[in-house]
């Protein structure tokens, strides 16, 4: 069985600060890991993915994330926020047949 | 390219009708998949077709729920006897591998159902 986890249902920061988005799963197998981002009223579109290979995992827009094992971990992070990257940000964990199990979702708030 | 689309984009049935939501995945895309999102949480599995079979339907929440991708291309979710409960946004991804595990599922828009 999978589960995810993202700590905090909501984030804020300030336009140009760090952004970090917790994710943490479980997996019985060595998981595929997705993060995806969700703007109002569209379908979730992919920010990068970690299959095998390097850990840290560079995505568009500027976000990156990193596989920490030891610490069943995917947190995702941006170095500068900027006010486009407001929206709910989800991490997923699949099967290998492709079945994802999704977090609750996490909102983020970019203030001017 | 064409992405994958979904109609309607909006639902509104009364309790106890029956709702068809229809998914266009991206072509040639073997994997399809369709999952529910309720308000605040994040996208559940519901059921899963690898071309015109259904491998995996063990999220579909009751027997009202039925799925079909006949020709292993478009795809629609059936509702029977709609309950409140359904309400949610219902959305549906497809996949060019077969064993799409390590790779990206492209979502649709979703289909928003609201049941009064």
């Amino acid at each position: 069985a999978q589960s995810v986890t993202q700590l905090g249902s909501h984030v804020s920061v300030s336009e140009g600060a760090l952004v970090l988005l917790r994710c943490n799963y479980s997996s019985s197998v060595p998981p595929y890991l997705f993060w995806y981002v969700q703007y109002p009223n569209q379908g979730l579109q992919l920010l990068l993915k970690y299959t095998t290979g390097a850990t840290l995992v560079k995505g568009i827009n500027g976000f990156e994330a990193e596989f920490k094992k030891s610490e069943t971990s995917f947190h995702l992070t941006k170095p500068s926020a900027h006010m486009s990257d407001a929206a709910e940000y989800f991490c997923a964990v699949n099967t290998n047949a492709g079945k994802s199990t999704f977090g609750d979702g996490t909102t983020l708030t970019v203030k001017p | 390219g064409a992405g994958v689309s979904q109609s309607p984009r909006y639902k509104v049935a009364k309790r106890g009708q029956d709702v068809a939501l229809r998914c266009d995945p991206i072509s040639g895309h073997v994997s399809l998949f369709w999952y529910q999102q309720a308000l605040g949480q994040g996208p559940e599995f519901l059921t899963y077709f690898q071309n015109e079979a259904q491998l995996d339907k063990s999220g579909l929440p009751s027997d009202r729920f039925f799925a079909e991708r006949p020709e292993g291309s478009v795809s629609t979710l059936k509702i029977q006897r709609t309950q409140q409960e359904d309400s949610a946004v219902y959305l549906c991804a497809s996949s060019l591998a077969q064993l799409a595990g390590t790779y990206e599922q492209y979502f649709g828009p979703g289909t928003r159902l609201t049941v009064t």
